[in-house]
């Protein structure tokens, strides 16, 4: 199974910071990859598939980039409404089986 | 609107089951690729389990031979019994409408959760 290493586990950022977080795979995936953002007693939500590609209706600000076995997640501004922990998200295609990073808790400097 | 509303949570005992519920509205649970994940309490994600619109089925390894994913078409429901529970088991379990096979890390929407604690 292709593992999925998270980091960093969590940070502290200050409103209008640039946060970056990265997962990589313990081998290649292509582009296969989502990130999704969760908050507090909520359900995940994602924000970019395909490694690169912005879910629709989600802020600018969220950018995904990377393939292979490398990947990040950018918030170029940080806004309040984003302290949240985010989770990368890969798939194996036989057998089906997902595959999430062990998360990153984006908190408030 | 499209919906899901789990329900079937509660307090068991190491060693037993329960049968978890996911209601849906607005749209076909058939037609779907339907999913379960968990969350343990503080902790990260885990997928649990598949439910293809052919039917077939998919596990983690952690819950492979203990748990079953399955449908009622005429609720528009999905289910997931849970047998042999353990300790290790404990967490939030969410059911979602995913994947899909153009966007295989696909999940929305998801329910809101229903918190399965087993403890003697």
């Amino acid at each position: 199974d292709i593992q999925m290493t998270q980091s960093p586990s969590s940070l502290s950022a200050s409103v209008g910071d640039r946060v970056t977080i990265t997962c990589r795979a313990s081998q290649g995936i292509r582009n296969d990859l989502g990130w999704y953002q969760q908050k507090p007693g909520k359900a995940p939500k994602r924000l970019i598939y395909a490694a690169s590609s912005l879910q629709s209706g989600v802020p600018s600000r969220f950018s995904g980039s990377g393939s292979g076995t490398e990947f990040t997640l950018t918030i170029s501004s940080l806004q309040p409404e984003d302290f949240a922990t985010y989770y990368c998200l890969q798939h194996n295609s036989y057998p089906p089986t997902w595959t999430f990073g062990q998360g990153t808790k984006v908190e408030i400097k | 609107e499209v919906q899901l509303v789990e329900s079937g949570g509660g307090l068991i005992q190491p060693g037993g089951s329960l049968r978890l519920s996911c209601a849906a509205s607005g749209f076909t649970v058939s037609s779907n690729y339907m999913s379960w994940v968990r969350q343990a309490p503080g902790k990260g994600l885990e997928w649990v389990s598949v439910i293809y619109s052919g039917g077939s089925t998919y596990y983690a390894d952690s819950v492979k031979g203990r748990f079953t994913i399955s449908r009622d078409n005429s609720k528009n429901t999905l289910y997931l019994q849970m047998n042999s529970l353990r300790a290790e088991d404990t967490a939030v379990y969410y059911c979602a409408r995913g994947p899909r096979v153009s966007d295989p890390n696909w999940f929305d929407p998801w329910g809101q959760g229903t918190l399965v604690t087993v403890s003697s």
